[in-house]
């Protein structure tokens, strides 16, 4: 079953602490995103990856850190220094080429405790 | 400023009718225009993309225009039915493949 997975699906951060979102795909794609939602606002790309061991700062990156050691996963971590991260967290992937459709994760939902 | 704009920001409808979605943009240089629908909790799903040279392209119920003169799309759907309740997500790709999302337009459609 094709398709990209984003886990958990909740998520609790303590005050201080740093946690990493998970994102997997296996739709052999090049480039990997990042995106933020908030409610009433439009999604806003964090960051993104078009090749393993390449990424790039999206609009909102400050308090954020990735990876991309594999094609198959670009995990997101959110760190002590992101201090309101309470949002919904969307991950995708597409080709790689302009004009090319994304395909979505699930989502996941973190929140501060 | 880049942005794009959707109207209106929540829509009631009853099952089996139609309705239009309206989606403005400022975007410049303009490279296609998406609609995206996301259900509560998941993430968006991908309707339509069009370039700029097409002013027209449907999927299933779903039809998007597209006027780059004017700078306006609608997404039209036909004969509703109650899975359609969603948010639908207006998106243009703008220069260097950046994207631009609208803040959605919220449907529900009640029986």
């Amino acid at each position: 079953d094709g398709g990209i997975t984003q886990s958990p699906k909740y998520l609790f951060r303590k005050e201080g602490q740093n946690v990493t979102l998970s994102c997997e795909q296996n739709l052999n794609h090049d480039a990997m995103y990042w995106y933020r939602q908030d409610p009433g606002q439009g999604l806003r790309l964090i960051y993104y990856s078009q090749i393993v061991n390449d990424f790039q700062k999206g609009d909102i990156a400050e308090g954020y850190s990735v990876s991309r050691e594999k094609k198959e996963s670009f995990p997101l971590t959110v760190t002590s220094a992101q201090k309101n991260p309470t949002a919904f967290y969307l991950c995708a992937s597409s080709m790689g080429r302009s004009g090319e459709k994304l395909f979505f994760g699930s989502g996941t939902q973190l929140s501060v405790l | 400023k880049n942005q794009v704009e959707q109207s209106p920001q929540s829509l009631i409808i009853l099952e089996g009718k139609n309705c239009t979605l309206q989606c403005n943009y400022t975007v410049s240089p303009f490279s296609n225009l998406r609609w995206y629908k996301q259900d509560t909790g998941r993430g968006p799903v991908s309707l339509t993309i069009m370039t700029f040279s097409e002013n027209t392209k449907s999927n299933g119920r779903y039809t998007a225009t597209l006027d780059a003169d004017t700078k306006q799309s609608s997404l039209h759907i036909t004969a509703s039915q109650l899975s359609d309740s969603a948010s639908y997500i207006c998106v243009v790709g703008g220069g260097g493949d950046k994207l631009i999302f609208g803040t959605g337009t919220r449907l529900q459609v009640f029986p």
